[in-house]
């Protein structure tokens, strides 16, 4: 159980287009998922706290406008880059809250690959 | 805030040998939970073993213990029999409610793990 996807897992494209990458949990429901943003040989850098039906919460310094953050269901958030740069490429991870063995934590997706050209 | 140190940027191991990785963390909660996750190269974010802070007695998952000195602040990892497939990154994160209506997890930069056949 609690199983996180992403699609796609891998995405190019050109510079000044916008990308969308979605974020499911496939068997169980999330009021809260979570998008972070990993450079290489780096750790995970939170950008966004995504709750069900409300506003995300984004991290300092991480543009708003920029990546739009939607979670409209309980099972779905989505993020959109606008306007891409390759300054933007990086490994982009979700994660969903839930619980397991009676502890809160988080499941993560297996992340999604953006190549800005 | 909370912070996470890893102080070992890299590590290697024997095969079958044992190795331990090193995290501390700050803190002023009382409540909070700290993970040990592995990233190997396909960047599954993947639960390798959880310790509630109000648990005294170490956590333990097969061949994955932790050593929790919570007054020290201390939570380090120890792989026993290390076996090819535990190369990878490993994250110690500090996981506790973020007083925005949801649980936050706060990573340390990691430390990659060789593991020497």
């Amino acid at each position: 159980g609690a199983v996180v996807s992403q699609h796609p897992s891998r995405v190019i494209c050109k510079s000044g287009t916008s990308v969308k990458i979605e974020c499911r949990s496939l068997d169980f429901q999330a009021t809260t998922m979570f998008w972070y943003r990993q450079f290489p040989k780096q750790s995970l850098m939170l950008m966004a706290t995504s709750n069900e039906g409300s506003k995300a919460t984004y991290e300092q310094g991480v543009e708003k406008d920029k990546f739009l953050i939607n979670h409209a269901s309980l099972t779905l958030s989505t993020l959109t880059v606008t306007s891409a740069h390759p300054e933007d490429s990086s490994f982009y991870i979700c994660s969903a809250d839930g619980t397991a063995a009676g502890v809160n934590e988080q499941f993560f997706g297996p992340g999604t690959r953006l190549t800005v050209l | 805030a909370q912070t996470v140190t890893q102080s070992q940027p890299e590590m290697s191991v024997q095969e079958a040998e044992t190795v331990t990785l090193s995290c501390t963390y700050d803190t002023s909660e009382s409540d909070y939970y700290l993970f040990w996750y592995k990233q190997p190269p396909s960047r599954q974010m993947i639960l390798v073993i959880r310790q509630e802070a109000y648990k005294q007695q170490n956590a333990t998952e097969n061949r994955f213990s932790v050593n929790f000195q919570k007054a020290a602040k201390s939570f380090s990892l120890k792989i026993s029999d290390s076996q090819l497939g535990d190369a990878a990154m490993y994250f110690c994160a500090f996981h506790a409610y973020s007083g925005a209506g949801s649980y936050q997890l706060t990573f340390g930069k990691g430390t990659k793990l060789s593991v020497i056949p």
